[in-house]
């Protein structure tokens, strides 16, 4: 299994107070992306980073932002918590972005925002 | 835009039956294509993969055939088991990152 871990694995927290994600890996791969996982949605991209330091918004990027100032780890935060960021939220890494690019995937983090 | 379309479940078996899970995709130029799986509370792992028109991917009697002329990567598999129940993801890769389909929930019956 790929090393990455998510952290907290399970949060509640209450509309309007920040939260922050977090992934960290073992493998030292370039990129790494945050997706949330909706029923009926799959899983869509909030943010992807492509290096330290470089990140890019995914199709959801509204009311997120991240930042990654080591390889290893890919904080997601969101600002002032709403109800509708209640979802599982999982981290994936990949060596590459190219036409081969798989993806490995944490453990998720399920977030409820009452 | 690239999107992923899959059918839409639960899907419901019994042991030792035969298993079609259908997936299509959108997308400009040629994707690698990818079937995720999902046990409960965990996160996706990588079931199989095609990268190229024609390629066949396997894994623990899962299969499924990259069809350019008809934009598909159906799921097959012979005979499940119950220990098959899960969520099947169908991927492809997107400009930025994966493009999922919305998932199909599979369950199978002793």
């Amino acid at each position: 299994d790929a090393g990455i871990t998510q952290s907290p694995r399970h949060k509640v927290t209450e509309t309007g107070t920040p939260v922050t994600l977090r992934c960290h890996q073992t493998e030292n791969h370039r990129y790494m992306y945050w997706y949330r996982q909706d029923p009926g949605h799959g899983l869509r991209l909030i943010h992807y980073s492509y290096g330290v330091k470089d990140t890019d918004k995914g199709e959801v990027s509204d009311g997120y932002s991240v930042s990654r100032s080591k390889t290893e780890d890919f904080l997601l935060t969101l600002e002032s918590a709403t109800s509708s960021q209640t979802s599982v939220y999982f981290c994936a890494i990949s060596e590459s972005q190219g036409i081969d690019s798989e993806q490995y995937f944490g453990p998720g983090t399920r977030l409820t925002v009452t | 835009g690239d999107s992923v379309t899959q059918m839409e479940g639960p899907v419901t078996l019994s042991e030792e039956a035969f298993l079609t899970i259908n997936c299509t995709y959108t997308a400009t130029g040629y994707p690698s294509l990818f079937w995720y799986v999902q046990y409960p509370g965990e996160g996706l792992q990588l079931l199989l993969k095609a990268t190229k028109a024609d390629d066949k991917g396997s894994n623990k009697g899962f299969e499924a055939t990259y069809r350019k002329e008809t934009t598909s990567f159906h799921l097959e598999k012979g005979s499940v088991q119950v220990s098959d129940s899960a969520v099947y993801f169908c991927a492809a890769t997107g400009r930025r990152a994966l493009t999922f389909g919305s998932g199909t929930r599979l369950q199978v019956q002793p």
